[in-house]
């Protein structure tokens, strides 16, 4: 069983649309949740991440853990084409140093 | 704009080259990694490295090398390259002021034939 679960998409969504991307995983340990974003021939790049439970916002974008569920989402607020990219989750027991686990990525394209 | 740099960005190359793939971070980063992605898979860690002289293998079997004789330069090393290599490789720093978060460099595209 993978640690991380990742629906890979692709997700194609209108301008302006409310976006949700999600993954699963099996670790209960857990404590680090993080969300990248890659733009074609790039690397990943870290948009934000939560300690423990609960929701974290930044501007467009929130993320939200639910370590009952084993269940973690990001959610993008009035999409732009800019927004356009893949989005990995990643989780790690401990902070930096500690090993990260990647999920495999969910493709989005925002339509202008 | 991120300061890991990788090169080349792209290469092509026949079976049985070596071939060594750089990596240089002007941050000053102790801990640096290298991750290998393939489409439709997950980032997987084939090296890592906490600070000079240091170097540990992930865990993703992987025939290549790694090597860390100065803070900011950590190359990674396929002694005779095959097919079976042709991926996208990541490097990556962690800044130890930050909780979490790798810095990652634009990859390099390896393409063996």
């Amino acid at each position: 069983q993978k640690e991380v679960e990742q629906d890979p998409g692709p997700l194609s969504v209108p301008e302006g649309a409310i976006v949700s991307l999600n993954c699963t995983y099996s670790n209960s340990a857990f404590q680090y949740f993080m969300w990248y974003r890659q733009y074609s021939r790039k690397g990943p790049e870290l948009l934000m991440y939560t300690y423990s439970s609960g929701n974290k916002e930044d501007g467009r974008f929130t993320a939200q853990v639910d370590k009952s569920s084993k269940y973690i989402s990001l959610f993008i607020r009035d999409s732009q084409p800019s927004d356009s990219a893949t989005y990995l989750c990643a989780m790690s027991e401990g902070g930096t140093g500690n090993q990260f686990y990647f999920g495999t990525g969910t493709s989005l394209t925002v339509i202008p | 704009e991120a300061d890991i740099y990788q090169t080349p960005r792209y290469l092509v190359i026949g079976t049985g080259k070596k071939i060594t793939l750089e990596c240089s971070q002007t941050m000053g980063h102790d801990k640096m990694y290298w991750y290998q992605q393939d489409p439709g898979m997950e980032l997987h860690l084939i090296h890592y490295s906490y600070g000079v002289n240091s170097t540990e293998k992930g865990d993703l079997s992987s025939e290549s090398t790694v090597s860390r004789i100065r803070t900011e330069h950590f190359p990674l090393t396929l002694e005779s390259a095959r097919p079976s290599h042709t991926s996208q490789y990541l490097c990556a720093s962690s800044d130890p002021g930050r909780a979490v978060g790798y810095t990652f460099g634009s990859g390099t595209r390896l393409t063996v034939v």
